[in-house]
């Protein structure tokens, strides 16, 4: 059964930076791409980054680019974003999930992590 | 980017309604177009894949269709735990955009 549990999550002040993971069970970890999704409080899912399963190609939506860095250690099956310059707009349950090889789709979702930016 | 949008944004059924969502992509996906269901509180579960394709230990009465840049998704009989948020969302190519959702509720 493939597991992802995600840590790291907290409160953080505006400007300040903050790393959260995911660490990965159940399967051959460095097959897979994984993405961070997130979501704001009362709000729909927003895709932030991606890396493929070597670590060679990473992706970023506009709105982290920049301020955000995805990467993976494919030696401990954890996956890891860091967040710098957060804003409060970037206050969301962060959720890694798994690329089907097949398609694409995110076919394993972990729990979710809380990100708070407030001062 | 490619943008997503879904009709309705929300819709109230009853228990045993047929239901259907639809999705609209700004540019053809093939059949790259994925639905997830999500209750509150929960994590976000893949229902379908590659347009129509169910995923194993989905209910049968949920299925998928479309191909191109017009996809629908449909709940055949509507049953109490369907009642939940449900995204579309393309990976025909990054980033992997998500719809804004369809809520549907009880009547």
């Amino acid at each position: 059964e493939v597991q992802l549990l995600e840590f790291g999550g907290g409160l953080v002040q505006p400007g300040k930076s903050l790393r959260v993971s995911c660490a990965a069970s159940g399967i051959t970890f460095s097959n897979y791409a994984i993405s961070w999704v997130r979501q704001a409080p009362g709000k729909g899912l927003e895709w932030v980054s991606g890396i493929t399963g070597s670590g060679g190609s990473t992706y970023y939506a506009d709105s982290v680019k920049g301020r955000f860095t995805i990467s993976r250690d494919n030696s401990k099956n954890t996956l890891f974003l860091q967040m710098n310059s957060l804003r409060g707009e970037d206050t969301a349950i962060y959720y890694c999930a798994t690329e089907s090889l097949a398609n694409g789709a995110f076919d394993n979702w972990g729990q979710g992590t809380m990100v708070t930016v407030s001062s | 980017d490619i943008q997503m949008t879904q009709s309705p944004s929300s819709l109230s059924a009853s228990v045993g309604d047929r239901v259907t969502i639809t999705c609209r992509a700004s540019h053809s996906l093939s059949s790259y177009l994925n639905w997830y269901q999500q209750k509150p509180g929960k994590v976000p579960k893949l229902l379908i894949s590659a347009a129509s394709s169910l995923q194993s230990g989905v209910p049968s009465r949920f299925s998928g269709s479309g191909s191109g840049t017009d996809f629908t998704l449909t709940i055949s009989s509507l049953q109490p735990e369907d009642f939940a948020t449900y995204y579309c969302q393309q990976s025909y190519r990054n980033p992997p955009v998500f719809g804004p959702g369809t809520k549907v509720d009880i009547k």
